[in-house]
């Protein structure tokens, strides 16, 4: 059982660039969440999904794209990087009424 | 004001202490959830609670409906405790808010 895989776990971007963030869960949860985490600030959310098939903005979602074709997969799409993209992103996921189960992160820097 | 507020936000403790940090929020909240989060590395879920008291190997949590509080005990703290714990509460919706965290180190 691998739980909430993210991948890559690194990368450098040019800005202008684009790149899709893996994420893939195992667990057959409904609920998929992408969140970035600053320096010293708390984790805010992107975009979230409630099953496959439907996804919905959070709190920051410009300059992201999500999809949700299945119930493990939710991709998040950056288009044009920006420098304010630099970020670490983890993905979550969780059953309905459940707890959460995270993602390792991918540290994102955009030059 | 942040809706989710911890404190301390940077404790330093000896091994062996009891450490309680503490996380007060002013929404309404259908869960609480506290997290761990290790230096460079990834985020565990440590406890969701909606009502009382909940314990696990050293680490306690309680909350306090009506007051809106939660506490996370660690007793007999040790070094590899050392992490960011945060708090995080469920609205109804099924996002979570979050706390900005608690810098522990635990000193040997």
């Amino acid at each position: 059982n691998a739980g909430v895989t993210q991948t890559p776990k690194f990368r450098i971007l040019k800005i202008g660039q684009s790149m899709t963030l893996q994420c893939t869960q195992d667990m057959n949860h409904n609920y998929m969440y992408w969140y970035r985490q600053d320096p010293g600030m708390g984790l805010k959310l992107i975009y979230y999904s409630v099953g496959a098939g439907i996804t919905d903005k959070g709190e920051v979602p410009n300059g992201y794209n999500v999809s949700r074709s299945t119930t493990e997969d939710f991709p998040l799409r950056l288009e044009l990087a920006a420098p304010s993209q630099t970020s670490v992103y983890f993905c979550a996921s969780k059953p309905r009424g459940g707890g959460y189960t995270f993602g390792s992160g991918t540290r994102l820097t955009v030059v | 004001k942040n809706e989710v507020e911890q404190s301390p936000q940077n404790l330093t403790a000896q091994e062996g202490e009891f450490i309680t940090i503490n996380c007060s929020y002013s929404v309404g909240i259908s869960a609480l959830h506290w997290l761990q989060q290790h230096p460079g590395g990834g985020i565990v879920s440590l406890f969701m609670l909606s009502s009382g008291k909940k314990k696990h190997g050293r680490l306690i949590a309680t909350i306090n409906i009506q007051e809106k509080h939660s506490s996370l005990h660690i007793t007999a703290s040790h070094p590899r405790d050392s992490a960011v714990y945060i708090c995080a509460v469920s609205q109804y919706g099924n996002k979570l808010v979050f706390g900005a965290g608690t810098i522990l180190r635990v000193k040997s």
